[in-house]
């Protein structure tokens, strides 16, 4: 199944970088996007989650969803190491609303 | 903070053997899903459940599997006869009512099938 890609890195990058991760997907009616952090061997936890298009703030964190290109993306100020993880997206909508479907998780590792 | 809880974390069986996995949900929520992640691989949804039914099954979710909500707070996995393929990290979920996108996900039981 194709309806969301990541890119599944690995990204490493200094401590303090600002960091850009992304996804694409296929299915229009999605209209609900999360962003999930995963530590190794541990269950996602969910960060930021967006409705339809536009830009979330959360403190270091900021979610943009552009619906037009199918496209969201995580991006991450002044990063820390404590942000090394996979970073998930899902997203949901339509018919299907309750049922996440997730990309395949970029690994980012953030080094001091 | 309210959090989701699943046991066990461990689960070793033998292939055709059947597994229970349990999960408490954050007590205030009515909607529990199952998901799971094969190594390497996605995280893939198996099935929702909603008021003492299921509300949505995926295509892997076939005759070998079922939920239950036994009582007030367990929400369960059976796998009636496990195969090899059935190996990989099982995650409980829940929602609010009204805010199934917003999913709280437990820590996972891993599953090893021999």
């Amino acid at each position: 199944q194709k309806e969301v890609e990541q890119d599944p890195g690995p990204l490493s990058v200094p401590e303090g970088a600002i960091v850009s991760l992304n996804c694409t997907y296929s299915n229009s009616a999605f209209q609900y996007f999360m962003w999930y952090r995963q530590y190794s061997r541990k269950g996602p936890e969910l960060l930021m989650y967006t409705y339809s298009s536009g830009n979330k703030e959360d403190g270091r964190f900021t979610a943009q969803v552009d619906k037009s290109s199918k496209y969201i993306s995580l991006f991450i100020r002044d990063s820390q190491p404590s942000d090394s993880a996979t970073y998930l997206c899902a997203m949901t909508g339509g018919s299907t609303l309750g049922r996440l479907y997730f990309g395949r998780g970029t690994q980012l590792t953030v080094w001091p | 903070e309210p959090e989701v809880t699943q046991t066990p974390s461990h689960q070793v069986t033998q292939m055709g053997q059947e597994v229970i996995l349990r999960c408490v949900p954050i007590s205030n929520h009515l909607y529990f899903y199952w998901y799971r992640q094969i190594l390497g691989q996605k995280v893939e949804f198996l099935v929702s459940f909603y008021n003492n039914e299921i509300s949505e099954k995926s295509e892997i979710f076939d005759d070998q599997f079922s939920v239950e909500r036994p009582d007030g707070s367990n929400f369960t996995l059976k796998i009636r006869s496990t195969k090899l393929e059935d190996s990989a990290m099982y995650f409980c979920a829940s929602s609010e009512n009204t805010n199934q996108e917003t999913q709280y996900f437990g820590p996972g039981t891993r599953l090893l099938v021999l």
